[in-house]
């Protein structure tokens, strides 16, 4: 059964601490991006990657890193720079990142990342 | 800077009925609009497309309708059904002159009721 996963469902962070959240895809696709959702407002892209080994900043990268060493498992990191973590962590998937292409990004079930 | 505007937050509609959602964007180079919807604590789901090149594209009770000249995009759902109750997305991209990263509205809440 094709699609993305992301785990956990729920985290809890510490002040200070970094945490990762999980997003695996099978679908065979070649890039991959994260957004936060907060309350009342829409998705914001906080980093993007087109290609393994390669990742672009999106519009609010700060207080995030990511890696992409395979091409089925983009983690997200939310380290303690991140001074206001609390929302919902949608990772999403396309089959490939190419100019001139009409590209449909899938969603995977998000995580909700909770301060304590 | 919002490049993708839902200006109406909530949408009430009978069950029977057609919904109509409304999406106004303003960077003139984005040409592959989308719809997605988005029940709550999920990823939001892959509705419909349509590329710029076209004004309409359908897709059983879903219909979206595009005048690049008014710079609007709307979603029809007909008829309007109880499952349909959730958190519409509009998104927009610039495929023709780069990568096509997504700028989404804030959605619209719909409601159906009985």
């Amino acid at each position: 059964d094709g699609g993305i996963t992301q785990s956990p469902k729920y985290l809890f962070r510490k002040e200070g601490q970094n945490v990762t959240l999980s997003c695996e895809q099978n679908l065979n696709h070649d890039a991959m991006y994260w957004y936060r959702q907060d309350p009342g407002q829409g998705l914001r892209l906080i980093y993007y990657s087109q290609i393994v080994n390669d990742f672009q900043k999106g519009d609010i990268a700060e207080g995030y890193s990511v890696s992409r060493e395979k091409k089925e498992s983009f983690p997200l990191t939310v380290t303690s720079a991140q001074k206001n973590p609390t929302a919902f962590y949608l990772c999403a998937s396309s089959l490939r990142g190419d100019r001139g292409r009409g590209e449909t990004q899938y969603f995977g079930p998000g995580t909700r990342l909770l301060v304590l | 800077d919002q490049q993708v505007k839902q200006n109406s937050p909530s949408l009430s509609v009978q069950e029977g009925r057609i919904s109509i959602l409304n999406c106004d964007y303003t960077n003139s180079m984005f040409d592959y609009f989308l719809w997605y919807k988005k029940y709550p604590a999920e990823g939001p789901t892959f509705l419909i497309s349509i590329s710029s090149i076209k004004d309409k594209n359908e897709d059983g009770r879903f219909t979206v309708f595009l005048n690049k000249s008014a710079k609007h995009l709307s979603l029809h759902i007909v008829p309007s059904q109880p499952g349909d109750s959730a958190v519409y997305f509009c998104a927009a991209s610039a495929q023709l002159r780069g990568w096509g990263k997504l700028q989404f509205g804030a959605g619209t809440q719909v409601v159906v009721t009985p």
